[in-house]
């Protein structure tokens, strides 16, 4: 049962475009969401997150939006670059007794083409 | 100097054969992570530990076992390693300070292939 779900295995973008990675969840506990980007044998590293309290949160050409009726987030980059050719993972985090609890998405792979 | 740092980077091995992998992060962070990421490109969390407790076991076989002799390791044994074991395993750690949450850094990874 996935939780955190991409839809889009790849996207093709333009250089200099705007990129848009989609995101979906179904658990309405999750309370904050994470975007990492992960290059060719390399761990993933930590993009950009938002708090469930929040519907945008901005960090230089990287904006990530949440629309929590729809359980969706998006992860805009403008403009693109080539640098930017990656996977990018989605994940959802909510806080239990337990602790922490990430959640990851299946990842888009985004190819920014010069 | 590297945050999260997993060794060996590549490991191969026999069926039945048991191997440790090892992870060091030097953040000062509280929780440290495995995560198994499959030939699906799936990565889905083993085990946290916090404080040399472990707080999360997601249906994992005890042929897996984790092992933190301190807050800033946690290792990963396997028993009786299996083909379907082959993948591709990430350590990673997070500080969890207050009602804040802390992101995940993630060690490079250790390729296993089972023979």
């Amino acid at each position: 049962d996935q939780q955190v779900k991409q839809n889009s295995p790849s996207l093709s973008v333009q250089e200099g475009r705007i990129s848009i990675l989609n995101c979906d969840y179904t658990n309405s506990m999750f309370d904050y969401f994470l975007w990492y980007k992960k290059y060719p044998a390399e761990g993933p590293t930590f993009l950009i997150s938002i708090s469930s309290i929040k519907d945008k949160n901005e960090d230089g050409r990287f904006t990530v939006f949440l629309n929590k009726s729809a359980k969706h987030l998006s992860l805009h980059i403008v403009p693109s670059q080539p640098g930017d050719s990656a996977v990018y993972f989605c994940a959802a985090s909510r806080r239990d007794n337990y602790g922490q609890n990430f959640v990851f998405g299946p990842g888009t792979r985004l190819s920014v083409l010069p | 100097d590297t945050a999260v740092s997993q060794t060996p980077k590549y490991l191969v091995t026999q069926m039945g054969n048991d191997k440790s992998i090892k992870c060091e992060q030097n953040l000062g962070h509280d929780t440290m992570y495995w995560y198994k990421q499959d030939s699906k490109k799936f990565l889905k969390i083993m085990f946290s530990y916090n404080n040399k407790e472990l707080i999360i076991n997601e249906t994992v076989p005890n042929r897996f076992s984790p092992k933190s002799p301190d807050k800033a390791h946690l290792n990963l044994h396997i028993n009786s390693l299996e083909l379907g074991d082959s993948a591709v395993y990430f350590c990673a750690s997070s500080r969890l300070a207050g009602e804040s949450i802390g992101e995940q850094f993630f060690g490079p990874g250790t390729r296993l292939t089972v023979l």
